[in-house]
């Protein structure tokens, strides 16, 4: 069965340097997304995709955060300056529709010190 | 904006029980609703979903799920718990925020421990 999967599982991080996090999404799905989840706390939606361009971007994803689809087949989230409270698990995820059931990685832990 | 309410942040049951996990969601449309489910260090696997029609979902893992309007609720449930049942559950609504996408918004979990 087709799945997301992402890169590195997990990531430790000085603050103020730059991570790139990598997903490849299920191959025939057109929109993606990434969320992320602070520990103990709910999965938080950042940014959604589609043809090339930011289609939503939540008040998490400031000018700090970037999102690109350098191929045909990975999807990348950038922070440029890291910071403490950037810790946290961040999830891709991919659909085949507009609407239709968004399937997630596994996740990339990432640890700011 | 929409929203999820999952009132149980943590719920025991004994291995063979009955479960029911609440979610209160707030939309104005009808939504599109979810169960995922995340074991410790995992990801997050859909159990079920609600688009339209029937409103008695059946998921993986024999989980179902009841939309109901006019209770603006969409209880997960399962007849028999197995210990591999023990994760945390999540609630989700899917709404469009003008874009082409439509994101989903997560209620905080309920925690499942369940006694052998």
């Amino acid at each position: 069965e087709p799945e997301v999967t992402q890169t590195p599982s997990h990531q430790v991080t000085q603050m103020g340097q730059e991570v790139i996090l990598r997903c490849v999404p299920i191959s025939n799905h057109l929109y993606f997304y990434w969320y992320r989840q602070i520990l103990g706390q709910k999965v938080e939606f950042l940014v959604s995709f589609y043809n090339n361009e930011i289609s939503e971007k939540s008040e998490i994803f400031d000018d700090q955060f970037s999102v690109e689809r350098p191929d045909g087949s990975n999807f990348t989230l950038k922070i440029r300056s890291t910071k403490l409270e950037d810790s946290a698990m961040y999830f891709c995820a991919s659909s085949a529709d507009s609407g239709g059931t968004q399937y997630f990685g596994p996740g990339t832990r990432l640890l700011v010190l | 904006a929409q929203s999820v309410t999952q009132p149980d942040i943590h719920i025991t049951v004994s291995e063979g029980a009955s479960l029911e996990l609440r979610c209160n969601y707030s939309y104005g449309a009808t939504p599109y609703l979810f169960w995922y489910v995340q074991s410790p260090g995992q990801g997050l696997q859909l159990l079920l979903k609600y688009f339209s029609g029937d409103t008695l979902v059946q998921g993986i893992k024999g989980f179902e799920a009841e939309f109901k309007r006019s209770q603006s609720s969409f209880n997960l449930r399962k007849p028999s718990v197995h210990w591999s049942d023990a994760a945390e559950y999540f609630c989700a609504v899917g709404a469009s925020g003008g874009g082409s996408n439509y994101k989903l918004t997560f209620g905080k979990g309920t925690l499942l421990t369940v006694n052998p």
